[in-house]
């Protein structure tokens, strides 16, 4: 149980172009979910919160019109990097959250395996 | 400012041996400690710790919480190489109303060599 999938798993792209990236949950219904970035050999930096229907809560220093997040539905929240620079060549993880769960809130984070993106 | 602070930052060990990671924290509105382990691509989740001195087990792995202290630790006994892989602690923290977020440890990098 609690299966979180990205896609795609790697992107490369030219710079100044747009990329999007998803995740999804697979067998449970996600109230709130994260994006992370993770540079090598450092831990995951979170980007945004996000609740569905809601808009995203971003993290200090994250921009929010170059990283536009979309949680639409309980199983699918989507990132997307708007006009691509090199700079932007990340790891970027989705994790999930399935808030409720036999009456009490549960703050395990689901991971999703990852995104590759590199800007050329 | 909210920090977690894993040590050692790498360990190199060899098979069979037990190893013990370290967490601590400093964090105001703490809600749990949850470590994960991550290989090649995401973190894949091991535990996840609410109240001190509660040890959880899942096979050669362990865990526990001291909230006086401030800190966790995760014991892996009889290591064999499938363990190499770095260890995340993270922090759930109260982040406004009914969310929280996550605040990561750097990790430790186990090494376990046959």
């Amino acid at each position: 149980g609690a299966v979180v999938s990205q896609h795609p798993s790697r992107v490369i792209c030219k710079s100044g172009t747009s990329v999007k990236i998803e995740c999804r949950s697979l067998d449970f219904q996600a109230t709130t979910m994260f994006w992370y970035r993770q540079f090598p050999k450092q831990s995951l930096m979170l980007m945004a919160t996000s609740n569905e229907g809601s808009k995203a809560t971003y993290e200090q220093g994250v921009e929010k019109d170059k990283f536009l997040i979309n949680h639409a539905s309980l199983t699918l929240s989507t990132l997307t990097v708007t006009s691509a620079h090199p700079e932007d060549s990340s790891f970027y993880i989705c994790s999930a959250s399935g808030g409720l769960a036999g009456g009490i809130y549960t703050d395990t984070q689901y991971f999703g395996p990852g995104t590759r993106l590199t800007v050329l | 400012e909210d920090k977690v602070v894993q040590s050692p930052l790498s360990l190199v060990v060899h098979e069979g041996d037990t190893v013990t990671l370290n967490c601590s924290y400093e964090v105001t509105n703490f809600r749990s400690l949850l470590w994960y382990k991550q290989e090649k691509k995401a973190p894949t989740f091991l535990f996840m710790l609410t109240s001190s001195g509660i040890e959880k087990k899942s096979g050669r792995l362990s865990s526990i919480l001291d909230k006086k202290e401030l800190f966790s630790i995760l014991n892996i006994t009889a290591t064999q190489t499938g363990d190499s892989a770095i260890y995340l602690c993270a922090v759930s923290l109260r982040s406004g109303g009914s969310n929280y977020k996550l605040t990561f440890g750097k990790g430790t990098l186990l090494t376990v060599n046959p």
